[in-house]
């Protein structure tokens, strides 16, 4: 069965450090990946999205994440983090094709100002 | 151009009762998708549906739940009996037709069970 694994339940750092979640999938097709954060008391917001093409994705507030697929790894990457980064986050799969999202279990992100 | 809308943001019930969770998808979208997230979990799929029709519902509980989008109004999920093991976020997403990949999520209803 497909499933999404995010390595970290929480992580702490302190603004400017640079951050990397990782994110490792199990599926032998072609997929959608994503990475979503929710703000405390938020919903869902879509941070970004790979679904062909360049491996490097960039998306909003900095964000980046790079697909290697021989890896199955999808791990998201920002420079230097602030305080209002502090939130939870989501990797997710969707099989090409497919409509159910997988997620894993999120990453938990604290920055201390 | 308003996103996917859920309502109650919020709801309290005690064992035994009914809860009923609202889901309006992004104008243009005709089908729906439930997720449950459990405290300390993931986002889980529970139901795809179309207007009408129920797509998918493998991971649905099997007692209790279930799920309508009809023809008019928004899309419903019912939980009948709640129990305490109910307690978790509710999330809907909605997307247009042929683009079931690319789901866009609602606010989520927040359940707790007394």
């Amino acid at each position: 069965a497909q499933s999404v694994s995010q390595h970290n339940h929480h992580v702490i750092l302190s603004e400017a450090a640079s951050l990397e979640l990782g994110c490792n999938y199990s599926y032998g097709g072609t997929v959608n990946l994503f990475w979503y954060v929710q703000y405390p008391g938020q919903h869902l917001q879509l941070l970004l999205k790979y679904f062909s093409g360049d491996p490097l994705v960039k998306g909003i507030k900095g964000f980046e994440a790079e697909f290697i697929k021989s890896k199955f790894s999808f791990n998201l990457r920002k420079p230097s983090v602030q305080w209002s980064d502090t939130a939870e986050y989501f990797c997710a799969v969707i099989n090409t094709g497919g409509f159910k999202t997988i997620f894993g279990a999120g990453t938990r992100l604290f920055v201390k100002a | 151009n308003a996103g996917v809308m859920q309502n109650p943001r919020h709801l309290v019930r005690r064992r035994g009762q009914e809860a009923r969770l609202r889901c309006s998808p992004m104008k243009g979208h005709s089908h729906v998708y439930w997720y449950r997230q459990l405290p300390e979990e993931g986002l889980k799929f529970m139901v795809y549906l179309q207007k009408e029709n129920i797509i998918d519902e493998s991971g649905m509980p099997k007692e209790r739940f279930s799920a309508e989008f009809p023809k008019e109004g928004p899309s419903i999920l019912r939980i009948q009996q709640v129990v305490r093991g109910d307690s978790a976020a509710y999330f809907c997403a909605s997307s247009p037709p042929g683009a079931a990949e690319t789901q866009y999520f609602g606010p989520g209803t927040r359940l707790l069970v007394l």
